[in-house]
């Protein structure tokens, strides 16, 4: 079983403030994709990380995939209240197997 | 444009009723998904169509039956369903199946069983 452990499951924060959530596995992943999700609605991918070491910034977000393919992080600074959402990670599985495995989600509260 | 595109947005039936959930994408690309979300759960995955034909189903009830009557529909038929059904149903689809493709979700249809 392939497994994809996200932390914290769980961040509330100030406005201003800066925070990273990160995804680790024992597995190594052909990619991994970040996802942001309101409630109600469905996933929205943010970015997808396919070389080992890679760094994608998108605005104040960035987004690191670790060296192994195993692990990945994301980092926001200066959160504003527009972040507030269900933040999860997906790895692709490097044997074909159709299945995306998913972190558990890291709900981020920013509060004004 | 990255759109996959669901109806209905909101669905409340009775545990008798047949409903539908269709899901449309234009982008060509090959490989579409039924996840089934409760709240602040990550998706789980319930079938995945490749070339237009049923390539998993992850052991899902009967009473969930999936249609892809084209390459750039999917539907789930919905027959008798349980309250413990009320979910957020999400369709998605890749440029081809994993690995080494991106998949992207529509705004999902919330389900009510009453």
């Amino acid at each position: 079983t392939q497994l994809l452990e996200q932390s914290p499951q769980f961040l509330s924060i100030q406005e201003g403030e800066n925070l990273t959530v990160y995804c680790n596995s024992s597995s190594v992943f052909s990619s991994l994709q970040w996802y942001r999700q309101e409630p109600g609605e469905g996933p929205v991918l943010l970015v997808t990380v396919v070389t080992g070491g890679e760094v994608k910034k998108l605005k104040r977000l960035t987004f690191q995939f670790g060296d192994a393919r195993k692990d990945s992080s994301l980092h926001i600074t200066a959160a504003q209240p527009g972040d507030t959402g269900l933040y999860l990670c997906a790895g692709d599985p490097l044997k074909s197997n159709y299945k995306l495995t998913f972190g558990k989600g890291t709900l981020l509260t920013v509060n004004p | 444009d990255t759109e996959v595109t669901q109806t209905p947005k909101h669905l409340v039936m009775g545990m008798t009723n047949k409903k539908s959930l269709k899901c449309e994408q234009h982008m060509g690309h090959r490989a579409m998904y039924w996840y089934k979300q409760k709240a602040k759960k990550p998706p789980e995955l319930m079938f995945v169509y490749s070339y237009e034909k049923l390539s998993i189903n992850e052991s899902v009830p009967s009473r969930f039956s999936p249609e892809c009557p084209n390459s750039s529909l999917l539907n789930l038929h919905l027959h008798a369903l349980q309250p413990e059904d009320s979910a957020l149903y999400l369709c998605a689809s890749s440029l081809d199946p994993l690995p080494r493709n991106t998949i992207y979700f529509g705004e999902g249809s919330w389900l009510t069983v009453v």
